[in-house]
């Protein structure tokens, strides 16, 4: 089986800029979670969504959106890039959203580096 | 507030032997989960390890191990037999809740031949 796949696996954009990151998540699944690790940290969660609602969002600015479609796979945006929005964006898929022994699989993630 | 930390930033080991990498937690929730994960340089992160906080008994993966003890707020990973495959960075993490998960800064392990 598939795992989680990500795309694109590298991004250049400049400040100011708006960037849309895709994820699908493992067959079966129905949680999709986003997670940034900056250069040097551990993964920061962003946002999970279960069954195409939003479920969680971690402090980060209104300038992060994400959604899910009905098929599982979502998108992660984030407009008006900053220098600080360079990092690595980690997407990570569970059946029901994580908990107990409903491990999260990561994907390969999404490099993002902003100029 | 929950909160993780893992207080080695780096670790080395020798080829073979065993290592633990440390892990505490704070958390008020009576109902929680604890991970380990392993990022290689490639980036993904690589689900090793989970202990609940009702387990009675320690979780062990193959050669790996969740040294669990709940009254210390500590879950230290044991690796043994060591292995040079084994260099990357270990992530501890803390779920509560059931959607939002916690992630240490990391113990970077260098395993050396």
């Amino acid at each position: 089986d598939a795992g989680v796949t990500q795309s694109p696996t590298h991004l250049i954009k400049t400040r100011g800029q708006h960037v849309t990151l895709r994820c699908s998540p493992i067959s079966g699944h129905k949680s999709v979670s986003w997670y940034q690790q900056v250069l040097g940290q551990g993964p920061q969660f962003i946002f999970q969504y279960y069954e195409k609602e939003e479920r969680g969002r971690g402090n980060f600015p209104d300038r992060f959106s994400a959604r899910q479609f009905p098929n599982y796979s979502s998108e992660l945006n984030v407009n008006a890039l900053l220098l600080g929005d360079s990092a690595l964006y980690l997407c990570a898929s569970s059946l029901y959203g994580g908990g107990g022994t409903d491990t999260q699989y990561f994907g390969p993630g999404t490099r993002l580096t902003v100029l | 507030a929950q909160k993780i930390t893992q207080t080695q930033p780096g670790m080395f080991v020798q080829e073979k032997e065993a290592v633990t990498l440390d892990c505490t937690y704070d958390t008020s929730d009576p109902s929680y989960g604890l991970f380990w994960y392993k990022q290689p340089s490639s980036g993904e992160m690589i689900f090793l390890i989970y202990q609940g906080s009702y387990d009675q008994q320690n979780a062990t993966e193959g050669r790996y191990s969740l040294n669990f003890q709940k009254a210390r707020k500590s879950a230290n990973l044991v690796i043994s037999a060591s292995q040079l495959g084994d260099s990357a960075m270990y992530f501890c993490a803390l779920e509560t809740g059931g959607f939002k998960t916690i992630f240490g800064a990391g113990t970077r392990l260098f395993v050396k031949a």
